[in-house]
């Protein structure tokens, strides 16, 4: 079946500008996770949605960053002001989060690469 | 104290060798592990899940789990320069209403020909 989707695949900005990046998990999956990884870094936690629950938006690193999923699907993640600091690898993952362990698998997508000039 | 650590690396490899990956965890009631595979500018890939002690085999792979030391490691035998990437180790640790995964920085793996 289908897998994880995102788009765009790269966007470049200029400081200063908002930018709205796409994620559409896979048909099933409650939970939807948007990760951030900078060069040559590890994951760095954003936002997880599941199911009809408040999100936890316990990583957002600013203000200037929100997310929202519609109709318990598609997710926007949502940057204003982008600053350079800014620019690395968006990814979006999706996972079953059921009543088994095995629900807990994490499927990523192909990310956006951000570049703010 | 890191929740979820690995060795960063770089590890380098024969090719032909068994490559040893690990990762230490803090939580003791964490149930759920996994270990995904990242080539440079692609996102990661899970490769392995482990739910219980001891072995678990897929193909050239194998995860071992040990819950009493709160350890996981992932064993490659026969590896190739495919094999060449950084190597997350993922936990879903046992907090109460805590159903995200905690990902390690990963280790960099490089088999050499």
């Amino acid at each position: 079946g289908a897998g994880v989707s995102q788009s765009p695949s790269n966007k470049v900005t200029e400081k200063g500008k908002d930018v709205e990046l796409r994620c559409d998990p896979i048909s099933g999956h409650t939970a939807l996770y948007w990760y951030r990884q900078s060069l040559g870094q590890g994951l760095e936690f954003l936002i997880y949605f599941q199911g009809n629950s408040a999100p936890d938006k316990s990583g957002l690193p600013s203000d200037r960053f929100s997310a929202e999923r519609t109709g318990g699907s598609v997710s926007t993640l949502t940057i204003q002001r982008t600053q350079q600091e800014d620019s690395a690898v968006y990814l979006c993952a999706s996972s079953l989060v059921g009543g088994t362990l095995q629900s807990y698998e994490q499927y990523f997508g192909p990310g956006t690469r951000l570049t703010v000039t | 104290q890191k929740e979820v650590e690995q060795n960063s690396g770089p590890l380098s490899v024969p090719e032909g060798a068994i490559a040893s990956l690990n990762c230490t965890y803090s939580d003791r009631g964490s149930q759920s592990f996994f270990w995904y595979r990242q080539y440079s500018g692609k996102s990661p890939e899970l490769i392995m899940s482990i739910y219980s002690n001891g072995d678990k085999e897929d193909g050239r792979f194998t995860a071992q789990l040990n819950k009493a030391s709160q350890y996981v490691s992932l064993l490659i035998r026969d590896s190739q320069p495919s094999d060449s990437a950084t190597y997350l180790c993922a936990v879903k640790l046992g907090r109460f209403g805590n159903e995200k995964l905690t990902f390690g920085t990963g280790t960099r793996l490089t088999i050499i020909p």
